[in-house]
C-alpha cells in the first residue's frame, strides 16, 4: 500500500520560511507526478503545487506562486515544499499527494494522500 | 477560472437512505471530475475519477454520473461509515478546482 509521510510542519512567524518534506514508499516514486494540497482549519481543500515525475515541469496556485517552491529527489523518494514569505492565510494542514495518472499522462486527480502536517503562521 | 459548486452544503440522512450530491461546473468540463470523501481529522480519500470510474477498493454503493457541467455522486444505501464530507474536483490540464464540500450528517 502506498505510503506518504509528511514532516516539517511548525509554528512560524509571518514573513518566515519553512520546508516541508514527504517521504514516499511502497511505490515507484520516480514514475509518478506529485502534488501538495492544503486545507485551512475548518475549510475546504486547495491545491498548492505540482511537479512532474522527473521534475521537468512544475506549477503553482496563484496564491503561492513566487513564494513556494516544489521539488523532489527521486534518489531519496522524497518530495519537498519550500515555503517563503509566509502569511497568516497560509496556515493549514499540508498534504503530500500522489497523482492518479502515469508517466504517459498526468491524471490531475489525487489517488493517495499522506496524513498531513500542520503549518501555523502566527506572531 | 472554472468554478465548482456543490449542493447541498449539508445533507441530513439516515442509514439505508439513497443519497445524491450535486456538483456543477461554471463551464463544460467534459467528464473530468473526481469525488473524494473526508472524515474529521483524516486525509481525503479518492472515490471516483473521470466522473464515473470507481477507484479500486471503493464500495459499489458509491457511483458517479454526469458530464459537461452537472455531475452527481450517489450513495445507493447509506452506511454508518459514510457519514463524512464529500468534495468534487475538476481534474484536467493544470486545473484542480475543488467544490466547497457537502457534509453528510446523521438525521
Amino acid at each position: 500500500q502506498v505510503q506518504l509521510v509528511e514532516s516539517g510542519g511548525a509554528v512560524v512567524q509571518p514573513g518566515g520560511s519553512l520546508i516541508l518534506s514527504c517521504s514516499a514508499s511502497r511505490f515507484s516514486f520516480s514514475n509518478y507526478d506529485m502534488h501538495w494540497v492544503r486545507q485551512a482549519p475548518g475549510k475546504g481543500l486547495e491545491w498548492v503545487a505540482f511537479i512532474r515525475y522527473d521534475g521537468s515541469n512544475k506549477d503553482y496556485a496563484d496564491s503561492v506562486r513566487g513564494r513556494f517552491i516544489i521539488s523532489r529527489d527521486n534518489s531519496k523518494n522524497t518530495l519537498y515544499l519550500l515555503m517563503n514569505s509566509l502569511r497568516t492565510e497560509d496556515t493549514a494542514v499540508y498534504y503530500c499527494v500522489k497523482d492518479g495518472g502515469s508517466i504517459a499522462a498526468t491524471g490531475y486527480y489525487f489517488d493517495y494522500w499522506g496524513q498531513g502536517t500542520l503549518v501555523t503562521v502566527s506572531s | 477560472d472554472i468554478q465548482m459548486t456543490q449542493s447541498p452544503s449539508t445533507l441530513s440522512a439516515s442509514v439505508g437512505d439513497r443519497v445524491t450530491i450535486t456538483c456543477r461546473a461554471s463551464q463544460s468540463i467534459s467528464s473530468w471530475l473526481a469525488w473524494y470523501q473526508q472524515k474529521p481529522g483524516k486525509a481525503p480519500k479518492l472515490l471516483i475519477y473521470k466522473a464515473s470510474i470507481l477507484e479500486s477498493g471503493v464500495p459499489s454503493r458509491f457511483s458517479g454520473s454526469g458530464s459537461g457541467t452537472e455531475f452527481t455522486l450517489t450513495i445507493s444505501s447509506l452506511q454508518p461509515d459514510d457519514f463524512a464530507t464529500y468534495y468534487c474536483q475538476h481534474h484536467n490540464s493544470f486545473s484542480y478546482t475543488f467544490g466547497q464540500g457537502t457534509k453528510v450528517e446523521v438525521k
